[in-house]
């Protein structure tokens, strides 16, 4: 059982440059999200979404980009890289309900520079 | 505002002494709260929730309304404990509401 699985692990990017991180579960999950994690400030809320074709913002949502076409996949989107992008992203999944364990993947380091 | 607070970003203690790392949280109504776990090289991942009332590789949290806090104890602490410990909350839209981490350093 795969779990989440989240691509790439490291990434450079220069500032301007646009790039997807890529998260994939195969436990049927309804709820994904993705999360940056900075030094200090926890996990911070990026984008959300309930189901496929329904995503939402969270608490950092500028400069991100995503969508859910697939209950499987929920793509984050940087349109244009800037240093602030700086951090670890982490995607995570969970069933609905609020007792249930989020499923988190390895996470991504991304340097923009 | 909902929030988790972690006051201690690093938490070093010796092999054996017992240890507790703190939560508290603001929330308005009845939260769910959870303790997740990052080891070195690991993905994050949940160690206990208090609706469980589980004990966890000797971890245990107890739900304190009056103080709202869920402190993380444990009695005896082990090396491989060493770990970033992450506090959070599930709010009314099943949200993760986290707190900072604290970065937990066992000394052998």
């Amino acid at each position: 059982n795969a779990g989440v699985t989240q691509t790439p692990k490291f990434q450079v990017l220069k500032t301007g440059q646009s790039m997807t991180l890529q998260c994939a579960q195969d436990m049927n999950h309804e709820y994904m999200s993705w999360y940056r994690q900075d030094p200090g400030m926890g996990l911070r809320l990026i984008h959300y979404s309930v189901g496929a074709g329904i995503t939402d913002q969270g608490e950092v949502p500028n400069g991100y980009n995503v969508s859910r076409s697939t209950t499987e996949d929920f793509p984050l989107r940087l349109l244009s890289a800037a240093p602030s992008q700086t951090s670890v992203y982490f995607c995570a999944s969970s069933s609905q309900g609020v007792n249930t364990e989020a499923f988190f993947g390895q996470g991504t380091r991304l340097t923009v520079v | 505002a909902q929030r988790v607070t972690q006051p201690e970003k690093l938490l070093s203690v010796f092999k054996g002494a017992p240890v507790e790392l703190k939560c508290n949280y603001s929330y308005s109504g009845s939260p769910e709260l959870f303790w997740y776990v990052q080891y070195s090289r690991q993905r994050l991942q949940l160690l206990l929730r208090h609706i469980s009332r589980e004990s966890i590789k000797g971890f245990t949290a107890d739900l304190n309304k009056g103080e709202t806090s869920f402190h993380l104890k444990k009695p005896f602490a082990q090396e491989e404990d060493s770990a970033m410990y992450y506090c959070a909350l599930t709010d009314s839209n099943y949200q993760l509401i986290w707190g900072a981490g604290t970065k937990l350093i066992i000394k052998p």
